[in-house]
């Protein structure tokens, strides 16, 4: 059974910094790309970034690039998101999803999100 | 950038068909996926590649897409299809993932 949990969420003020992680199991971690979409508080979905299988290709939205950062630690079947220079904006649930292949194809399955609040 | 254009709610009679659609410039030429997220929940993948569906979504969930529509059709509606509804695109200019704004499906 593929399971996705994020971590890693909380209360940052404005500017800060902090990392989200997503434990993967229940399949070959490092054969699949990975993403975070977001969600802003009665929002809709926002794709955040995403990485190929074996972390050599990263992808950014305009929204985010420059200040996040997405990688992988395939030994420990873990997904991060390194997120600095932190906004109000940046407010949302954050969900881990696992690609059913590259990074171009659509996400099916996903983790129950963790909660980033920026806020001072 | 890439824009998906969705109706912000649709409802329908429990028993009757949902179009829900999604509207990009020459979308029939990239491959639509449709997700749905119940309240409290996260998305859930129903519709891939324009019509093809993942283990254990029912036949009544169904796709198209040509020229600058893609649609997801959902026949027979239950009150347990209410949910938001989410169409997707990888725009391979920008090499971004594009999302549609939403579709709020009420059945009445």
């Amino acid at each position: 059974e593929v399971q996705l949990l994020e971590s890693g969420g909380g209360l940052v003020q404005p500017g800060g910094s902090l990392r989200l992680s997503c434990a993967a199991s229940g399949f070959t971690f490092s054969s699949y790309g990975m993403s975070w979409v977001r969600q802003a508080p009665g929002q809709g979905l926002e794709w955040v970034s995403a990485i190929s299988g074996g972390g050599g290709l990263t992808y950014y939205a305009d929204s985010v690039k420059g200040r996040f950062t997405i990688s992988r630690d395939n030994s420990k079947n873990t997904l991060y998101l390194q997120m600095n220079s932190l906004r109000a904006e940046d407010t949302a649930v954050y969900y881990c999803a696992k690609v059913t292949g590259n990074p171009t194809r659509p996400s099916n399955y996903w983790g129950q999100g963790t909660l980033v609040t920026v806020s001072s | 950038s890439y824009v998906l254009t969705q109706p912000p709610s649709v409802s329908v009679a429990p028993g009757q068909t949902a179009r829900i659609t999604c509207g990009g410039n020459n979308i029939g030429s990239k491959s639509v996926h449709w997700y749905q997220q119940k309240p409290g929940q996260a998305p859930a993948l129903v519709v891939y590649d324009d019509t093809d569906r993942p283990s254990g979504i029912p036949e009544r969930f169904s796709g198209s897409n040509s020229g600058n529509t893609a649609t997801l059709t959902i026949s027979r509606v239950e009150a347990g299809d209410e949910a938001d509804y989410y169409c997707q695109v990888w725009d391979s200019s920008s090499d971004h993932v594009v999302f549609g704004g939403g579709t709020k499906l009420t059945v009445l």
